[in-house]
């Protein structure tokens, strides 16, 4: 019965490679988010979708590609990784509506690239 | 720039007190707060929310407090207990009335309740 799931939760791989983290929810929420915890444990929105489209979308390298086959999944595809690129990586969602609303996040994907 | 400070890395409390975490922002435009609380090796967990409409909000334990003229909100746990130990992020958002909001987080507070 989980809400928000994503796979995988450990990720070691090597400089160069090109790899995804896959994202799925089942709470029937309309919006998804990426969100990247550095190593100083802040918390950073790199994007977001609502319905398959891209809302917000920060200042990230080009190399980093969301894709939302429809509205329960927000995969995040990294092209090249980069030593800088090792985060823990969170997925969330929220039900969508004017004014006020909680994301609800997954448990996490830990990248390492060495 | 930070838009959301969390000035305290660490807190303890005794079991059975208060715990108070605080939270200071710099942009006028955000109008709801949320307090996250994150366990090692899990996500950030929704613990309570406050519109800019209130200054009070309360959950069982959990009320939060919004000063909106000093830009400050704070979580008060009371009782503290050993379960709460974990990782407290607070977080803003701009709602404007536009889909797809940016929760802006601190760095939050790590409280550990001692027994």
């Amino acid at each position: 019965d989980t809400a928000v799931s994503q796979t995988p939760k450990y990720l070691v791989t090597q400089m160069g490679n090109d790899k995804s983290i896959k994202c799925e929810q089942n709470l029937g929420h309309d919006t998804m988010y990426w969100y990247k915890q550095d190593s100083k444990k802040f918390l950073k929105i790199m994007f977001s979708y609502n319905n398959k489209e891209l809302i917000i979308n920060e200042t990230v390298p080009n190399r980093f590609s969301p894709k939302s086959p429809d509205k329960a999944h927000l995969n995040l595809h990294i092209n090249s990784l980069e030593l800088g690129d090792s985060a823990v990586y969170f997925c969330a969602s929220s039900h969508e509506r004017q004014g006020f609303t909680e994301a609800f996040f997954g448990q996490g994907t830990r990248l390492t690239v060495v | 720039d930070q838009q959301v400070k969390q000035n305290s890395p660490s807190l303890s409390v005794q079991e059975g007190r208060i715990s108070i975490l605080n939270c200071d922002y710099t942009n006028s435009m955000f109008d709801y707060f949320l307090w996250y609380k994150k366990y090692p090796a899990e996500g950030p967990t929704f613990l309570i929310s406050i519109s800019s409409i209130k200054d009070k909000n309360e959950d069982g334990r959990f009320t939060v407090f919004l000063n909106k003229s000093a830009k400050h909100l704070s979580l008060h746990i009371v009782p503290s207990q050993p379960g709460d130990s974990a990782v407290y992020f607070c977080a803003a958002s701009a709602s404007g009335g536009n889909y797809g909001q940016n929760f802006v987080f601190g760095p939050g507070t790590r409280l550990s309740v001692l027994p």
